[in-house]
């Protein structure tokens, strides 16, 4: 059970570039979420889905766009890197839409804009 | 805006001792708390949640305190091991109809032999 999967793990894009951030979860959870995390801080929600079909802006969604692909996938994409959004990127799934629900975090992808 | 805390970035302990990690929030409508656990290099690992109807609850080695009154939230880890080295984040979610949780800094964990 590969639980949320993460693609690419490491990514260096130099400033304007564009690129997508792949995730898919095999646990048939209903919603999906995208989280930035920066050195010394807690993680941040960019996006998330709560259902196929549906997404949602989180705290900090400028720079970038989300697809809810289906059941199991969800992207993340750069349209235009900047500097800003040197982060590690986190996916995430959960089986609950209300307040309850654990989440299950995948091991995160590491994005450097020059 | 509100946010989540923690009182301490930094916590030191003996492998055996108890460990506490202390977290304060501000938001009053928050309802749902959870404790993360994060080793190096991984994703966040869920360790335990409460309610806001509750005010202790116990897990394995683990328990988390909940004092609604002073908006404060703990993690304490019984006979910590090697194994619980890691960054403990806190998180809220302010009842918006949706797991939206809000993560505290984090509070670095290192065990002493």
């Amino acid at each position: 059970n590969a639980g949320v999967t993460q693609t690419p793990k490491f990514q260096v894009l130099k400033t304007g570039q564009s690129m997508t951030l792949q995730c898919a979860q095999d646990m048939n959870h209903n919603s999906m979420y995208w989280y930035r995390q920066d050195p010394g801080m807690g993680l941040r929600l960019i996006y998330y889905s709560a259902s196929e079909g549906t997404t949602d802006k989180g705290e900090v969604p400028n720079g970038y766009n989300v697809s809810r692909l289906n059941k199991r996938e969800f992207s993340l994409r750069l349209e235009s890197a900047a500097p800003s959004q040197t982060s590690v990127y986190f996916c995430a799934s959960s089986e609950a839409t209300g307040v309850t629900g654990e989440l299950f975090f995948g091991e995160g992808s590491r994005l450097t804009v020059l | 805006g509100e946010s989540v805390g923690l009182h301490l970035p930094t916590l030191s302990v003996q492998e055996g001792d108890n460990s506490i990690i202390n977290c304060a929030y501000s938001n009053s409508a928050s309802d749902y708390f959870i404790w993360y656990k994060q080793e190096s290099g991984k994703g966040p690992q869920f360790i335990i949640d409460i309610r806001s109807n509750m005010d202790k609850r116990q897990g394995q080695r683990v328990t988390v305190l909940l004092n609604k009154t002073v908006k404060h939230l703990s993690l304490q880890i019984a006979a910590t091991q090697p194994g619980d080295s890691a960054v403990y984040f806190c998180a809220e979610n302010h009842n918006q109809g949706a797991q939206k949780l809000v993560f505290g800094q984090g509070t670095r964990l290192t065990i002493n032999p």
